[in-house]
C-alpha cells in the first residue's frame, strides 16, 4: 500500500474562496509527523505545515491548516482565501520510523491547484 | 539568506558521462539528503546523511554515489550516465532526522541525460 495518497490530481478554486486538499497515508509507527510542501512553476519546494502525530490541536500556519482525522489516518490541508499566487503543486509528506531506524520522509505525488481570477 | 545551495541548475549529459551535482547549506544543520523528481511522481529519496560522517541508502539508490565532504556539504555522483537518470535533483537539509523537522529543499538540478 502507498504511504501517502493524494487522490486529487487537479483542483480548481476561485480567488478567496477556501479550498481543501486531501491527503491519507498509511503507517505503523504510532509516532509520525506530516508535513504540506508548496512547488511553485518555478521549481523550488517550499515548506508549508507539521502536524505531529500527538499534536492535539490542528497545525495552523496564517492562511493554512491542516484537518488532522487521526482515526480516519487524513491529513488535508485547507487554504483559506485562495490567492493567485498560490496556484502550485501540493505535496503531502511522512516522515516515519517503522523499522526503529532512522525516519525518513515519503512524499505523495502530488495535487496541482489552479487558483482562478 | 541562502539555505540550500544547489549547483548546477542546469545539466545535459551524454550517456556513459559522470559528474557531480553540489549541495551546501549555511544552516547548520546535522542532516542533509538528496531526492529525485520525476513527471507525474513525488520525490523519491536516493541517498541521506543523517550526521556528518554517515550516509545511507534511500529508496532508489542504484547507479548514485554519495559523499558528505563536511557538515555544509553533500554531493551526488553519477559514475556513469544513463537515459533513466534524466530528472530533477533536490537536495535539503534538516537539523536532525526527528521527525518533526521539517526539511528545506534547495531549487533544484535539471539534469538531462541523452
Amino acid at each position: 500500500a502507498q504511504k501517502i495518497t493524494q487522490t486529487q490530481p487537479g483542483m480548481f478554486v476561485q480567488e478567496k474562496e477556501a479550498v481543501t486538499l486531501d491527503c491519507t497515508y498509511d503507517t505503523s509507527d504510532p509516532s509520525y509527523g506530516l508535513f504540506w510542501y508548496k512547488q511553485p512553476s518555478s521549481g523550488e519546494m517550499i515548506f508549508l505545515i507539521y502536524q505531529g502525530s500527538y499534536d492535539q490541536q490542528n497545525a495552523t500556519e496564517g492562511r493554512y491548516s491542516l484537518n488532522f482525522q487521526k482515526a480516519r489516518k487524513s491529513a488535508n490541508l485547507v487554504i483559506s482565501a485562495s490567492q493567485l499566487g498560490d496556484s502550485a503543486m501540493y505535496f503531502c509528506a511522512m516522515r516515519d520510523a517503522p523499522n526503529s531506524g532512522y525516519s525518513t520522509l515519503t512524499f505523495g505525488k502530488g495535487t496541482m491547484l489552479l487558483v482562478s481570477p | 539568506n541562502a539555505g540550500v545551495t544547489q549547483t548546477p541548475k542546469f545539466q545535459v549529459l551524454k550517456t556513459g558521462q559522470s559528474m557531480t551535482l553540489q549541495c551546501a547549506q549555511d544552516m547548520n544543520h546535522n542532516s542533509m539528503y538528496w531526492y529525485r523528481q520525476d513527471p507525474g511522481m513525488g520525490l523519491r529519496l536516493i541517498y541521506y546523511s543523517a550526521s556528518e560522517g554517515t550516509t545511507d541508502k534511500g529508496e532508489v539508490p542504484n547507479g548514485y554515489n554519495v559523499s558528505r565532504l563536511n557538515k555544509r556539504e553533500f554531493s551526488l555522483r553519477l559514475e556513469s550516465a544513463a537515459p533513466s537518470q534524466t530528472s530533477v535533483y533536490f537536495c535539503a537539509s534538516s537539523e536532525t532526522t526527528g521527525k518533526g523537522q521539517p526539511q528545506h529543499f534547495g531549487d533544484g538540478t535539471r539534469l538531462s541525460i541523452l
